[in-house]
């Protein structure tokens, strides 16, 4: 049982495409984020959406737009994709009761922009 | 967020209890300290949180001075499968967002 999932798990795509990353939580969660980690390693949020609005949008370029379809569901569609977009992106999602901070992360989607 | 600071790398030999320190004076009184792992190609995961009192769950136990100015994780037993990167990470109830560091890589070593 999979709490946090996400496709495709590997994305290899030219620059200038348009691509999109889902996300899918089962664990009845109201909150979603998604997070980038760069080749560094650092690790930062982009998003987050609390009942499918957005609370968190972290200065993220416009051609990155989250969609919410339900709260169960947290998608990523990146436009006009650039070498600087290569990264893993994990989504992540909390529960309502408790701290917001206590988060369960999605397995990545390793994306390679060439 | 407050900042925090941790030693880049630390070597544990296998079965012996594994102390990680997180440095965070400048910690506010609302201001929770949470520790999360990353094993490598896998996202991240919570392991504790606390804001004066120690905690422990099954993963792990965690200290903080009574001045809040520091922490410790402590894991009891280090296996060969909690080699990762740990991050000790103050963030204040409610902000919803993690500020991750870049933590410290601890390697457990059979």
């Amino acid at each position: 049982d999979t709490a946090v999932s996400q496709t495709p798990k590997y994305l290899v795509t030219q620059m200038g495409n348009d691509k999109s990353i889902k996300c899918e939580q089962n664990l009845g969660h109201d909150t979603m984020y998604w997070y980038k980690q760069d080749s560094k390693k650092f690790l930062k949020i982009m998003f987050s959406y609390n009942n499918k609005e957005l609370i968190i949008n972290e200065t993220v370029p416009n051609r990155f737009s989250p969609k919410s379809p339900d709260k169960a569901h947290l998608n990523l569609h990146i436009n006009s994709l650039e070498l600087g977009d290569s990264a893993v992106y994990f989504c992540a999602s909390s529960p309502m009761a408790g701290p917001r901070e206590t988060q369960y992360f999605g397995p990545g989607t390793r994306l390679l922009v060439l | 967020d407050a900042k925090t600071t941790q030693p880049p790398s630390m070597d544990c030999a296998e079965g012996r209890a594994a102390n990680l320190p997180c440095n965070h004076s400048t910690i506010s009184g609302n201001e929770y300290v949470y520790w999360y792992r990353q094993i490598h190609s896998q996202g991240p995961q919570y392991i504790i949180h606390g804001l004066k009192n120690n905690e422990t769950n099954e993963m792990a136990s965690l200290i903080i001075t009574e001045d809040r100015k520091s922490s410790t994780l402590i894991l009891p037993h280090a296996t060969l499968r909690d080699t990762a990167v740990y991050y000790c990470i103050v963030s204040a109830q409610g902000a919803q967002k993690l500020v991750f560091g870049q933590g410290t890589r601890l390697t457990i070593n059979p």
